[in-house]
């Protein structure tokens, strides 16, 4: 069974500053992609990034990037330079062959002013 | 579409009433998902469709629980005789393929049961 695990419910950062959520999982698939979502007070679920675990360069969208530690099974989402509309909860997800779509818990980001 | 769409936004019930949540994935999109998430909790995978065949249903929580697709289009997830621990945000996602493709969400839908 895959697990998806994210350790840490709250985190805060200063505008402007830098910070890193974790992720871990569990698979034992070879072939699989792996997902940051972002979801805002209203609800809606956006894709942050996606990685696909064939992939060794770690995936970068704007000022969120990636590191992926495939042997470790690590997923890390890193957000440069924080901004007010970072904040919401994040989720990261891991989808194999199978269709098999799991989600950890979510980590609530709060940027500060 | 330009998204997806659900409907109702929220949806107040009383027990044991049965309800109809609603999803319009992005038009073209093949493959369709149904998620819950409690409060304060991660997503639950509830059920997929591809097309209008939805091959594995054991992700459903219980027989109260029940999920159709018609014309490869509009879905819809029916909760028969609504119970308590049903309350919480329906969640439906589209993808245009169903391997290996971004899912796109929808905003959800909330229910509350009384």
């Amino acid at each position: 069974a895959q697990t998806v695990t994210q350790s840490q419910p709250e985190m805060s950062v200063q505008e402007a500053e830098t910070v890193t959520l974790s992720c871990t999982y569990d698979t034992s698939e070879s072939n699989y992609y792996l997902f940051w979502y972002k979801q805002p007070p209203s609800r809606q679920m956006i894709l942050v990034i996606r990685q696909e675990a064939y992939k060794q360069q770690n995936a970068t969208e704007n000022r969120f990037s990636v590191n992926f530690q495939k042997a470790a099974k690590s997923f890390s989402l890193k957000i440069s330079d924080s901004q007010l509309g970072d904040t919401a909860m994040y989720f990261c997800a891991l989808r194999d062959d199978n269709n098999d779509m799991r989600f950890g818990a979510g980590t609530r980001l709060t940027v500060k002013p | 579409g330009a998204g997806v769409s659900q409907s109702p936004s929220n949806k107040v019930t009383e027990k044991g009433k049965d309800v109809e949540l609603r999803c319009d994935p992005i038009s073209g999109h093949t493959a369709l998902y149904w998620y819950r998430q409690s409060l304060g909790q991660g997503l639950e995978f509830l059920i997929y469709f591809q097309g209008n065949s939805a091959p594995d249903k054991s992700g459903l929580p219980s027989d109260r629980f029940s999920a159709e697709r018609t014309g490869g289009s509009v879905s819809t997830l029916t909760i028969q005789r609504t119970q308590q621990e049903d309350s919480a945000v329906y969640l439906c996602a589209s993808s245009r393929f169903l391997s290996q493709e971004t899912q796109y969400f929808g905003p959800g839908t909330r229910l509350l049961v009384l």
